[in-house]
Protein backbone atom coordinates (compact mmCIF):
# COMPACT_ATOMS: atom_id res chain seq x y z
CA UNK A 1 0.00 0.00 0.00
CA UNK A 2 1.50 3.70 -1.16
CA UNK A 3 1.81 5.72 1.83
CA UNK A 4 3.22 9.10 1.81
CA UNK A 5 4.05 11.52 4.57
CA UNK A 6 4.95 15.10 4.83
CA UNK A 7 7.75 15.92 7.58
CA UNK A 8 8.64 19.36 8.18
CA UNK A 9 9.35 22.11 11.40
CA UNK A 10 5.53 22.79 12.77
CA UNK A 11 6.13 26.72 13.16
CA UNK A 12 7.79 29.44 10.50
CA UNK A 13 8.49 32.84 10.96
CA UNK A 14 7.08 35.36 8.24
CA UNK A 15 9.98 36.51 6.07
CA UNK A 16 11.28 33.10 5.96
CA UNK A 17 11.41 29.60 4.31
CA UNK A 18 9.08 27.17 4.39
CA UNK A 19 10.19 23.87 3.83
CA UNK A 20 8.99 20.47 3.48
CA UNK A 21 9.38 16.79 2.24
CA UNK A 22 7.45 13.94 1.20
CA UNK A 23 8.65 10.20 1.92
CA UNK A 24 6.98 8.03 -0.19
CA UNK A 25 6.59 4.11 0.78
CA UNK A 26 5.08 1.46 -1.03
CA UNK A 27 5.81 2.52 -3.82
CA UNK A 28 8.60 3.84 -6.31
CA UNK A 29 9.27 7.70 -7.35
CA UNK A 30 10.94 6.95 -9.87
CA UNK A 31 7.94 5.19 -12.20
CA UNK A 32 7.41 7.03 -15.24
CA UNK A 33 3.32 6.31 -14.69
CA UNK A 34 3.06 9.29 -11.57
CA UNK A 35 4.02 12.81 -10.98
CA UNK A 36 4.45 13.92 -7.56
CA UNK A 37 2.30 16.70 -6.31
CA UNK A 38 2.28 19.74 -3.63
CA UNK A 39 -1.16 21.11 -2.42
CA UNK A 40 -2.03 23.30 0.59
CA UNK A 41 -5.37 24.02 2.33
CA UNK A 42 -5.76 27.53 4.35
CA UNK A 43 -7.76 26.39 7.87
CA UNK A 44 -11.31 26.54 6.80
CA UNK A 45 -11.15 27.19 2.97
CA UNK A 46 -10.36 25.56 -0.13
CA UNK A 47 -7.49 23.77 -1.32
CA UNK A 48 -5.03 25.34 -3.86
CA UNK A 49 -2.55 23.61 -5.85
CA UNK A 50 1.29 24.47 -5.67
CA UNK A 51 3.31 22.55 -8.09
CA UNK A 52 3.90 19.00 -9.42
CA UNK A 53 7.14 17.14 -10.31
CA UNK A 54 8.32 14.19 -12.58
CA UNK A 55 11.03 11.86 -11.06
CA UNK A 56 13.47 13.42 -13.58
CA UNK A 57 13.23 16.81 -11.90
CA UNK A 58 11.12 18.37 -14.28
CA UNK A 59 8.56 21.08 -12.91
CA UNK A 60 5.25 22.45 -13.30
CA UNK A 61 4.21 25.24 -10.62
CA UNK A 62 0.81 27.69 -9.66
CA UNK A 63 1.10 30.64 -11.66
CA UNK A 64 0.27 32.58 -7.94
CA UNK A 65 3.11 30.88 -6.38
CA UNK A 66 6.02 30.50 -8.85
CA UNK A 67 8.39 32.77 -8.29
CA UNK A 68 8.39 31.84 -4.59
CA UNK A 69 8.37 27.89 -4.81
CA UNK A 70 10.82 25.33 -5.72
CA UNK A 71 10.06 21.99 -5.78
CA UNK A 72 13.08 18.85 -5.79
CA UNK A 73 13.52 15.33 -5.90
CA UNK A 74 15.91 12.91 -4.79
CA UNK A 75 14.69 9.29 -6.09
CA UNK A 76 17.20 7.58 -3.86
CA UNK A 77 15.77 8.89 -0.56
CA UNK A 78 12.10 8.54 -1.82
CA UNK A 79 11.66 11.85 -0.85
CA UNK A 80 10.33 15.01 -2.73
CA UNK A 81 10.33 18.35 -1.14
CA UNK A 82 8.99 21.82 -1.03
CA UNK A 83 10.42 25.33 -0.23
CA UNK A 84 8.35 28.40 -0.60
CA UNK A 85 10.30 31.49 0.18
CA UNK A 86 8.98 34.81 2.41
CA UNK A 87 6.18 33.22 3.68
CA UNK A 88 3.33 35.89 5.13
CA UNK A 89 0.29 34.90 7.23
CA UNK A 90 -1.60 34.17 4.42
CA UNK A 91 1.10 30.85 3.67
CA UNK A 92 -0.39 29.40 7.13
CA UNK A 93 -2.46 26.21 6.07
CA UNK A 94 -2.55 22.44 6.29
CA UNK A 95 0.28 21.10 3.18
CA UNK A 96 -0.53 17.78 1.65
CA UNK A 97 1.82 15.90 -0.51
CA UNK A 98 0.13 13.26 -3.24
CA UNK A 99 0.38 10.77 -5.75
CA UNK A 100 -0.63 12.38 -9.54
CA UNK A 101 -1.19 10.31 -12.40
CA UNK A 102 0.19 10.70 -15.70
CA UNK A 103 -2.50 10.62 -18.27
CA UNK A 104 -0.57 11.82 -20.98
CA UNK A 105 -0.13 15.09 -18.98
CA UNK A 106 -0.57 15.28 -15.34
CA UNK A 107 -4.13 13.73 -14.18
CA UNK A 108 -5.52 13.11 -10.94
CA UNK A 109 -4.20 12.81 -7.43
CA UNK A 110 -5.02 9.16 -6.42
CA UNK A 111 -3.00 8.84 -2.91
CA UNK A 112 -2.51 11.85 -0.33
CA UNK A 113 -0.40 12.42 2.88
CA UNK A 114 -2.05 13.16 5.64
CA UNK A 115 -1.30 16.76 5.70
CA UNK A 116 0.91 18.87 8.14
CA UNK A 117 -0.22 21.98 9.40
CA UNK A 118 2.20 24.76 8.79
CA UNK A 119 1.42 28.20 10.86
CA UNK A 120 3.44 30.85 9.96
CA UNK A 121 3.99 33.48 12.77
CA UNK A 122 6.53 35.12 14.92
CA UNK B 1 -6.17 31.58 -15.65
CA UNK B 2 -8.58 28.43 -15.88
CA UNK B 3 -11.33 28.74 -13.14
CA UNK B 4 -13.90 25.62 -11.72
CA UNK B 5 -16.85 27.32 -10.23
CA UNK B 6 -18.68 25.19 -7.76
CA UNK B 7 -22.12 25.75 -5.30
CA UNK B 8 -20.94 26.39 -2.04
CA UNK B 9 -23.38 24.03 -0.92
CA UNK B 10 -25.92 21.29 -1.58
CA UNK B 11 -28.62 19.57 0.40
CA UNK B 12 -30.39 16.48 0.47
CA UNK B 13 -32.53 14.01 2.27
CA UNK B 14 -30.90 10.69 3.00
CA UNK B 15 -31.67 8.19 0.55
CA UNK B 16 -32.11 10.78 -2.41
CA UNK B 17 -30.08 11.65 -5.51
CA UNK B 18 -27.35 14.31 -4.86
CA UNK B 19 -25.65 16.28 -8.02
CA UNK B 20 -22.65 18.78 -7.80
CA UNK B 21 -21.65 20.56 -10.51
CA UNK B 22 -18.22 21.95 -11.66
CA UNK B 23 -18.60 24.56 -14.35
CA UNK B 24 -15.51 25.92 -15.93
CA UNK B 25 -14.85 27.16 -20.38
CA UNK B 26 -14.22 23.79 -22.23
CA UNK B 27 -14.05 21.39 -19.16
CA UNK B 28 -15.85 18.68 -21.50
CA UNK B 29 -12.55 19.12 -23.38
CA UNK B 30 -10.22 18.40 -20.48
CA UNK B 31 -10.75 15.18 -17.78
CA UNK B 32 -12.67 16.02 -14.41
CA UNK B 33 -11.75 14.53 -11.36
CA UNK B 34 -13.92 14.74 -8.05
CA UNK B 35 -12.39 14.55 -4.63
CA UNK B 36 -14.32 13.97 -1.03
CA UNK B 37 -12.72 15.58 2.13
CA UNK B 38 -14.39 14.81 5.44
CA UNK B 39 -13.39 17.45 8.53
CA UNK B 40 -10.04 16.88 9.93
CA UNK B 41 -9.65 13.76 7.20
CA UNK B 42 -7.56 14.24 3.57
CA UNK B 43 -8.52 14.69 0.90
CA UNK B 44 -10.08 11.04 -1.29
CA UNK B 45 -10.35 10.38 -4.63
CA UNK B 46 -13.74 9.42 -5.72
CA UNK B 47 -14.14 9.66 -9.58
CA UNK B 48 -11.35 10.12 -11.92
CA UNK B 49 -11.03 10.70 -16.01
CA UNK B 50 -14.87 12.20 -15.59
CA UNK B 51 -16.54 8.93 -14.85
CA UNK B 52 -14.20 6.19 -13.40
CA UNK B 53 -14.45 5.26 -9.81
CA UNK B 54 -11.41 4.27 -7.96
CA UNK B 55 -11.31 0.47 -6.60
CA UNK B 56 -12.86 0.88 -2.90
CA UNK B 57 -15.04 3.56 -3.64
CA UNK B 58 -19.23 2.77 -3.40
CA UNK B 59 -20.90 2.74 -7.04
CA UNK B 60 -23.42 5.36 -5.63
CA UNK B 61 -20.92 7.49 -6.66
CA UNK B 62 -20.56 8.34 -11.02
CA UNK B 63 -19.68 11.18 -12.71
CA UNK B 64 -20.47 12.74 -16.11
CA UNK B 65 -18.23 15.63 -18.04
CA UNK B 66 -19.79 17.61 -21.46
CA UNK B 67 -19.50 21.01 -22.39
CA UNK B 68 -18.32 23.43 -19.55
CA UNK B 69 -19.84 21.37 -16.51
CA UNK B 70 -18.56 18.41 -15.32
CA UNK B 71 -21.25 16.96 -12.88
CA UNK B 72 -20.90 14.50 -9.26
CA UNK B 73 -23.70 12.36 -9.03
CA UNK B 74 -24.50 10.47 -5.65
CA UNK B 75 -27.46 8.38 -5.51
CA UNK B 76 -29.11 7.28 -2.32
CA UNK B 77 -27.18 9.73 -0.42
CA UNK B 78 -26.39 8.35 3.12
CA UNK B 79 -25.69 10.36 5.99
CA UNK B 80 -21.75 9.05 5.84
CA UNK B 81 -21.86 11.04 2.04
CA UNK B 82 -21.52 14.74 4.37
CA UNK B 83 -18.38 16.25 3.41
CA UNK B 84 -16.74 18.53 1.43
CA UNK B 85 -16.47 17.63 -2.29
CA UNK B 86 -13.71 19.44 -5.15
CA UNK B 87 -13.41 19.01 -8.36
CA UNK B 88 -10.06 19.35 -10.39
CA UNK B 89 -8.98 19.43 -13.63
CA UNK B 90 -6.05 20.04 -15.53
CA UNK B 91 -5.31 23.21 -18.01
CA UNK B 92 -2.29 24.57 -19.70
CA UNK B 93 0.79 23.12 -17.43
CA UNK B 94 -1.67 23.71 -14.17
CA UNK B 95 -3.79 22.05 -11.49
CA UNK B 96 -6.80 23.55 -10.64
CA UNK B 97 -9.74 23.22 -7.84
CA UNK B 98 -12.78 24.08 -7.53
CA UNK B 99 -14.14 26.16 -4.47
CA UNK B 100 -15.51 22.98 -2.94
CA UNK B 101 -19.23 22.56 -2.41
CA UNK B 102 -20.61 21.43 1.16
CA UNK B 103 -23.03 18.52 0.73
CA UNK B 104 -25.44 18.49 4.09
CA UNK B 105 -27.17 15.19 4.35
CA UNK B 106 -30.81 16.55 6.07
Amino acid sequence: QLQLQESGPGLVKPSETLSLTCTVSGGSLSSSLYYWGWIRQPPGKGLEWIGTIYYNGSTFNSPSLKSRVIISVDTSKSQFSLELRSVTAADTAVYYCARQKRVIAPGHFDYWGQGTLVPVSS
Amino acid sequence: SYELTQPPSVSVSPGQTASITCSGDKLGDKYASWYQQKPGQSPVLVIFQDSKRPSGISERFSGSNSGNTATLTISGTQAMDEADYYCQAWDRSTAVFGGGTKLTVL
